[in-house]
């Protein structure tokens, strides 16, 4: 079936270490997408990517790389100099070229927590 | 910029009750609206979606029709069940296409016996 794979479901992180978040899909979809989830929020933004090797911030980008090598994958690395890494974080991909919108698809999201 | 706000949750229903989850959104244009759903310990899944002015979006029994005089996308369902209970999440992409969604703070849903 197609869809996007997130991996792991459950991370934890020590402090000062970085870690990275997998996002695979299998849509052939162009765009991708990483979200944070805060308890009693909506989801933010934190980086984006258009096409493959090009990628851009979004509202809370500081803390946190990306990179976009294939275009079925878009790994996410929380970097020691991310202050509250401690969320949800979910992964989406969809369509660009449309004639009208097309809705994102989500991952099942990964929960990092700090040790 | 682009802003949506959704009724601040929980809401809690009985089985079998009507159900309205307001959203109201501040855009220029016609944007694209969206109704997401998170089940615990999950992603987020479509619900429906309204590309234009007046077109009702619709599924599983839910309804939202977007209104452009009022900027709003309520969210209904005549009957609601346990299996219903779940976060619902408003959003927007701008104007002219591109893919970037606008959410709401998300409005959560508790349906019980």
């Amino acid at each position: 079936d197609g869809g996007i794979t997130q991996s792991p479901k459950y991370l934890f992180r020590k402090e000062g270490q970085n870690v990275t978040l997998s996002c695979e899909q299998n849509l052939n979809h162009d765009a991708m997408y990483w979200y944070r989830q805060d308890p009693g929020q909506g989801l933010r933004l934190i980086y984006y990517s258009q096409i493959v090797n090009d990628f851009q911030k979004g509202d809370i980008a500081e803390g946190y790389s990306v990179s976009r090598e294939k275009k079925e994958s878009f790994p996410l690395t929380v970097t020691s100099a991310q202050k509250n890494p401690t969320a949800f974080y979910l992964c989406a991909s969809s369509m660009t070229r449309q004639v009208g919108n097309q809705p994102q698809h989500f991952g099942d999201g990964t929960r990092l927590s700090i040790l | 910029g682009n802003s949506v706000t959704q009724m601040e949750g929980p809401v809690t229903l009985s089985e079998e009750a009507f159900l309205t989850i307001n959203c109201t959104y501040t855009a220029t244009g016609y944007p694209s609206l969206f109704w997401y759903v998170q089940y615990p310990g999950e992603g987020l899944q479509l619900l429906l979606k309204a590309t234009k002015a007046d077109d009702k979006g619709s599924n599983k029994g839910f309804e939202a029709t977007y209104r452009k005089e009022t900027t709003s996308f309520h969210l209904e369902k005549g009957s609601v069940q346990v299996s219903d209970s779940a976060v619902y999440f408003c959003a927007l992409t701008p104007t002219g296409g591109g893919n970037k969604l606008t959410f709401g703070t998300g409005t959560q849903l508790k349906v019980e016996l």
